[in-house]
């Protein structure tokens, strides 16, 4: 149980188009997911929160006009990078919330290699 | 969230108990302790999470002291594949953000 998928698991494009990452629980409802960034040798930084039916909540520093988030259901949320440019390449990663007992438990995707050329 | 004080890198035996230890010394009371690890070029993988009580599943066994100020994760027989970076993330319940630290860098050796 409590399953991530991401799709695609890598992605290359061409500096100003734009990709769409999306993240699907598969065998669980989360109203809440969220978007993290990750450079190499870095560790996980988080962009974004997203609830499902809302807006997403950023974090200070990212773009939310280039960082697109959309959480349509509660079992799928995508993220457009807009406009791309080399310094975008990296490891996106997202994480849903699964609620059990007295607290909830992020699960992650396994990760989209994004190459801007 | 409280912030996590954890060594850099540790080595272990294949085999062998690996202890990863966790600092956190300003954990509120109402505050978890979750670890995760990641391994090379993947997602990270949930492994277990603790508020007061010493906590066991098929992965691993999570040690918190009793004035909860540290916590040490165990992997009772650590084979090749545990080689990862763990992280120790303490958080408040109720979909808060996982803030992460540098984490340990576990190699397992044979």
């Amino acid at each position: 149980g409590a399953v991530v998928s991401q799709h695609p698991s890598w992605v290359i494009c061409k500096s100003g188009t734009s990709v769409k990452i999306e993240c699907r629980s598969l065998d669980f409802q989360a109203t809440t997911m969220f978007w993290y960034r990750q450079f190499p040798k870095q560790s996980l930084m988080l962009m974004a929160t997203s609830n499902e039916g809302s807006k997403a909540t950023y974090e200070q520093g990212v773009e939310k006009d280039k960082f697109l988030i959309n959480h349509a259901s509660l079992t799928l949320s995508t993220l457009t990078v807009t406009s791309a440019h080399p310094e975008d390449s990296s490891f996106y990663i997202c994480s849903a919330g699964l609620v059990g007992g007295s607290t909830d438990t992020q699960y992650f995707g396994p990760g989209t290699r994004l190459t801007v050329l | 969230d409280a912030k996590t004080t954890q060594p850099p890198s540790m080595d272990c035996a294949e085999g062998r108990a690996a202890n990863l230890p966790c600092n956190h010394s300003t954990i509120s009371g109402n505050e978890y302790v979750y670890w995760y690890r990641q391994i090379h070029s993947q997602g990270p993988q949930y492994i277990i999470h603790g508020l007061k009580n010493n906590e066991t599943n098929e992965m691993a066994s999570l040690i918190i002291t009793e004035d909860r100020k540290s916590s040490t994760l165990i992997l009772p027989h650590a084979t090749l594949r545990d080689t990862a970076v763990y992280y120790c993330i303490v958080r408040v319940a109720g979909g808060n953000k996982l803030v992460f630290g540098a984490g340990t860098i576990l190699r397992v050796k044979s």
